[in-house]
């Protein structure tokens, strides 16, 4: 079964508190991704991985880092979280990287109070 | 820079009723950009549509459809006679140049299928 899963599904946490979302798949898919979305924006790209340990800075990476060190598995810290990084974020995978199909999370909202 | 432009929704519509959601784009990185469309259904994460990689061509799947149109630089959403199951979240989106699997997503448009 091709499935893209997210964990938590709901989080609220307080600002300056640190943060890990987690992201998993089964199709072992080299790639690996990390969006958010906010009203008003369309899907901003945080991180992309190429496969473990080899990880690229998005859009905007700024606030945020990712750690993948096995290749079902992709997390994305947030050190000390500020209010501005309440939204909600969706994870994906892709089989290689030249954009082929994504596959997506059913993504994670957060809320930095 | 890349860009993606789609109808503001929400987009509500009666069941059998046809349905066309536009998409321009704006593309400087790269003349032919690959072209999507993304679904998203509540409580789930987004799912490929259809693609289109070939300027001139037509993507169809599950009664949607959609044209590349390089001259108007446009990608419009197109079914026929929408049903109640089409209710979701859809997503144009363009590739970028190089072979970095990095998609630009337009905002999101909501339609809502009426019984």
């Amino acid at each position: 079964d091709m499935k893209v899963t997210q964990m938590p599904r709901y989080l609220i946490k307080r600002m300056g508190e640190n943060v890990l979302l987690e992201c998993g798949q089964d199709m072992s898919h080299e790639t690996m991704y990390w969006y958010r979305q906010d009203p008003g924006l369309g899907l901003q790209l945080i991180y992309i991985s190429y496969d473990v340990d080899s990880n690229s800075e998005g859009d905007i990476p700024k606030g945020y880092r990712v750690s993948r060190k096995k290749r079902e598995h992709f997390s994305l810290i947030l050190d000390s979280a500020k209010t501005n990084q309440t939204s909600v974020y969706f994870c994906a995978s892709s089989f290689g990287s030249s954009q082929n199909t994504l596959y997506f999370g059913a993504g994670t909202r957060l809320s930095v109070l | 820079g890349d860009s993606v432009t789609q109808t503001e929704g929400p987009v509500t519509v009666s069941e059998s009723e046809s349905l066309i959601i536009n998409c321009t784009y704006s593309a400087t990185s790269i003349a032919y950009p690959n072209l999507f469309w993304y679904v998203r259904y509540p409580g789930e994460g987004l799912q490929l549509l259809l693609k289109v990689i070939t300027a001139g061509q037509k993507g169809s799947s599950r009664g949607f459809e959609a044209t590349y149109n390089k001259e108007t630089t446009s990608f419009h959403l197109q079914k026929a006679s929408v049903q109640e199951s089409d209710s979701a979240v859809y997503y144009c989106a363009l590739g970028r140049a190089g072979n970095t699997g990095k998609l630009i997503f337009g905002l999101g448009t909501t339609l809502q299928v009426q019984p």
